[in-house]
C-alpha cells in the first residue's frame, strides 16, 4: 500500500545526544514536510522540502536538522541543542495539496 | 503571516446530533482550506477540504463551509457516531509555492451515548 512510513513509533533521548527520527514515503511525492505537535497545540511547522537536496526553515527549527538525499526519505535529527524535545513529531508529504501524514514519532527524555 | 483560530477546543454531543467547529483566519490570500481528523496515537487525516472558489462542500455526513468576505470556515457533522469521536483540526494555506498549511489548535470532539 502506498503511504507514509515513520519510525520508530517510540524514540527516547538521553541529555546531550542526537536522536534521528526516519520518515519514508512511497507516494512519489516531491514535497515533504516536518510538524511537531504539543499537548493542546496545533501542528507547527519544522522543516519542509519541495525536491531532494532542497530544504528550507520552517517556523521552529533551532535545535533540528534534515537532509533529502532521496525523494522518498526525509529524516529529522533532533540534536542536543533543542531543550525541549519532548513531543510528537509527524512527517506529511504532498504533490500539490493536500498533505499526507504518518503516524508519528513520540520522542521522550530519558 | 496566516493566523488561525478554532473554537471550541473541546465540543461534546449526544450521538446523533450535530457537531460543528469553527475557524477564522487572517490572510485574505488563503485559498485552500483542509481539515483533518486525528485518532489517538495517530497522524491526522484528510476527512475533507474546500477551495475559495466554492462556498459549500458536502461529502455524506461532513459538510463545510466558506465565508471569504468574513474569512471563515466551518465544519458540520451530522447524526454523529461514537467512531466521530477524535481530535478535528482545520488548517488554510494561500497556494504560494512552498504551500505551507497554517493549522488551527484542534478541537476535541466527544460523542456521547
Amino acid at each position: 500500500d502506498g503511504g507514509i512510513t515513520q519510525s520508530p513509533k517510540y524514540l527516547f533521548r538521553k541529555e546531550g545526544q542526537n536522536v534521528t527520527l526516519s520518515c519514508e514515503q512511497n507516494l512519489n511525492h516531491d514535497a515533504m514536510y516536518w510538524y511537531r505537535q504539543d499537548p493542546g497545540q496545533g501542528l507547527r511547522l519544522i522543516y519542509y522540502s519541495q525536491i531532494v537536496n532542497d530544504f528550507q526553515k520552517g517556523d521552529i527549527a533551532e535545535g533540528y536538522s534534515v537532509s533529502r538525499e532521496k525523494k522518498e526519505s526525509f529524516p529529522l535529527t533532533v540534536t542536543s541543542a533543542q531543550k525541549n524535545p519532548t513531543a510528537f513529531y509527524l512527517c506529511a508529504s504532498s504533490q500539490g495539496r493536500p498533505q499526507h501524514f504518518g503516524d508519528g514519532t513520540r520522542l521522550s527524555i530519558l | 503571516g496566516e493566523n488561525v483560530e478554532q473554537h471550541p477546543s473541546t465540543l461534546s454531543v449526544q450521538e446523533g446530533d450535530s457537531a460543528v467547529i469553527k475557524c477564522t483566519y487572517s490572510d485574505s490570500a488563503s485559498n485552500y482550506f483542509p481539515w483533518y481528523k486525528q485518532e489517538l496515537g495517530k497522524g491526522p487525516q484528510l476527512i475533507i477540504d474546500i477551495r475559495s472558489n466554492v462556498g459549500e462542500k458536502k461529502d455524506q455526513r461532513i459538510a463545510v463551509t466558506l465565508n471569504k468576505t468574513a474569512k471563515h470556515f466551518s465544519l458540520h457533522i451530522t447524526e454523529t457516531q461514537p467512531e466521530d469521536s477524535a481530535v478535528y483540526f482545520c488548517a488554510a494555506s494561500n497556494g504560494n509555492r512552498d504551500d505551507k498549511i497554517i493549522f488551527g489548535k484542534g478541537t476535541r470532539l466527544h460523542i456521547l451515548p
